[in-house]
């Protein structure tokens, strides 16, 4: 079945350093999903990207899928302690979302 | 965010016990999701229902049983759980069931302790 892959699956960085988490899929998506989950909370959608080689942007997360639908990745720009979380992917095809593993992100002020 | 709502928040059980986890969705959303998230693992998608009826099963054990009375309200029942079973039990919602896998909207989770 359809796997996908998340790393890393930590990352601890200083206030104001950058981050990026990537995630790689087995199969050929129809979109890719990104969700943020606090310590003690929930996963919350953060946005949604449909087209090869699509990139969005909010604020300081820039957001790429690949030209073969198969990986996308999340970049954070100069961290901040509100960025802390696990964040996740999540592939979607075939009717329902595969999710990665997550990448735990910890920021040190 | 009171889109979707989870009780309990915790719940803590014996092997033996039988209880439900009860999920509301106030979106208007035609599709509802269980998830098992454990430590160290990606999120485990258990049960769909579309528009009321089940339309994925993931090889869920049958201790898990769950229950779409209608669009807004998805029930999980308990039955003789396992100490393995411990685990964050996340509802979710969309707008519809689709092909390319729609935005998921996730209610609290009801942490689950088994003794």
């Amino acid at each position: 079945g359809q796997q996908v892959m998340q790393i890393p699956q930590y990352q601890h960085v200083q206030e104001g350093e950058d981050f990026t988490t990537y995630c790689n899929s087995s199969t050929t998506l129809s979109n890719i999903q990104w969700y943020k989950q606090r310590p003690g909370g929930h996963p919350v959608f953060l946005i949604q990207l449909v087209k090869s080689g699509e990139v969005k942007k909010q604020k300081r997360l820039t957001f790429q899928f690949g030209e073969a639908k198969k990986n996308s990745s999340l970049h954070i720009t100069a961290t901040q302690t509100t960025d802390v979380g696990t964040y996740f992917c999540g592939g979607g095809s075939n009717y329902k979302l595969t999710f990665g593993k997550g990448t735990l992100l910890t920021v040190n002020p | 965010e009171t889109g979707v709502t989870q009780t309990p928040r915790h719940l803590v059980m014996g092997m033996t016990n039988k209880k439900s986890l009860k999920c509301e969705q106030h979106l208007g959303h035609n599709a509802m999701y269980w998830y098992k998230q454990s430590a160290k693992k990606p999120l485990e998608l258990m049960f769909v229902y579309s528009l009321e009826e089940r339309v994925e099963n993931n090889s869920v054990p049958s201790r898990f049983s769950p229950e779409c009375p209608n669009s807004s309200h998805l029930f999980l029942h308990l039955h003789t759980l396992q100490p393995e079973d411990s685990a964050l039990y996340l509802c979710a919602s969309s707008q519809d069931y689709a092909g390319w896998g729609e935005t998921q909207y996730f209610g609290p989770g009801t942490r689950l302790l088994v003794l």
